[in-house]
């Protein structure tokens, strides 16, 4: 049953373009996470967030930013996008509240392709 | 270096044998997880399993703390068992979790 909904599913778009991808959980979790999964199928962490904390992975570009409306909401923008950002954006919710441990749960991804 | 190290790379099963998948950290953990990948599908988490062992149906997750290590076991395997299974690991609270490369398994009638 999905309960992280991603959209859009693919998106095919030209280097220096700008693009937003969305993110809504229906689980009333507090942190979510946006992850990126690179053609060798290594899936790294970008962003965790929720109401009081973002923690970035330092590895992470500056073009990339997070974007919360409410809790249960994350997008991802991409300012001007790269050749390598080509890759699966899947984005995470858990139910932790800062000191918990806790399952997290995947939406079905975001393929972008960067011309 | 790779913080998590999962063997095999990959496997082929008839379908009916048992298989362990094995997962190795470099570094002490705060939560790990197990998920299960399709091809081109989504994860589908199958434990959530910092210490001990748990079981669901057929798979059995253990993991060993002080070892830094966590297995899957699956028994009497299926042909829908086939796909990636992947590890991942929380080095530090909320810092989001680090994936090993996964264990594609192939499992044959």
């Amino acid at each position: 049953e999905t309960a992280v909904f991603q959209t859009p599913n693919y998106h095919v778009t030209q280097v220096g373009n700008e693009v937003s991808f969305n993110c809504k959980q229906t689980l009333g979790h507090d942190t979510m996470y946006w992850y990126k999964q690179d053609s060798k199928k290594l899936l790294k962490i970008m962003f965790s967030y929720n109401n009081k904390q973002l923690i970035v992975n330092e590895t992470v570009p500056r073009r990339f930013s997070p974007q919360s409306s409410d809790k249960a909401h994350l997008n991802l923008r991409i300012k001007s996008v790269e050749p390598e950002d080509s890759a699966v954006y899947l984005c995470a919710s858990s139910p932790r509240d800062w000191g918990g441990q806790d399952t997290q749960y995947f939406g079905p991804g975001t393929r972008l392709l960067v011309l | 270096g790779q913080q998590v190290q999962q063997s095999p790379a990959s496997l082929v099963l008839q379908e009916g044998e048992n298989a362990e998948l094995q997962c190795n950290f470099s570094t002490s953990l705060n939560s790990m997880q197990w998920f299960y990948q399709r091809p081109g599908g989504s994860l589908v988490s199958l434990f959530y399993n910092p210490s001990g062992t748990k079981q669901s149906g057929r798979l059995t997750s253990t993991t060993v703390i002080k070892e830094r290590r966590s297995s899957l076991h699956i028994s009497s395997s299926q042909t829908t068992d086939s796909g990636t299974y992947l590890c991942a690991m929380e080095p530090n609270y909320a810092q989001g979790l680090t994936f090993g490369l996964g264990t594609r398994v192939s499992v044959f009638p």
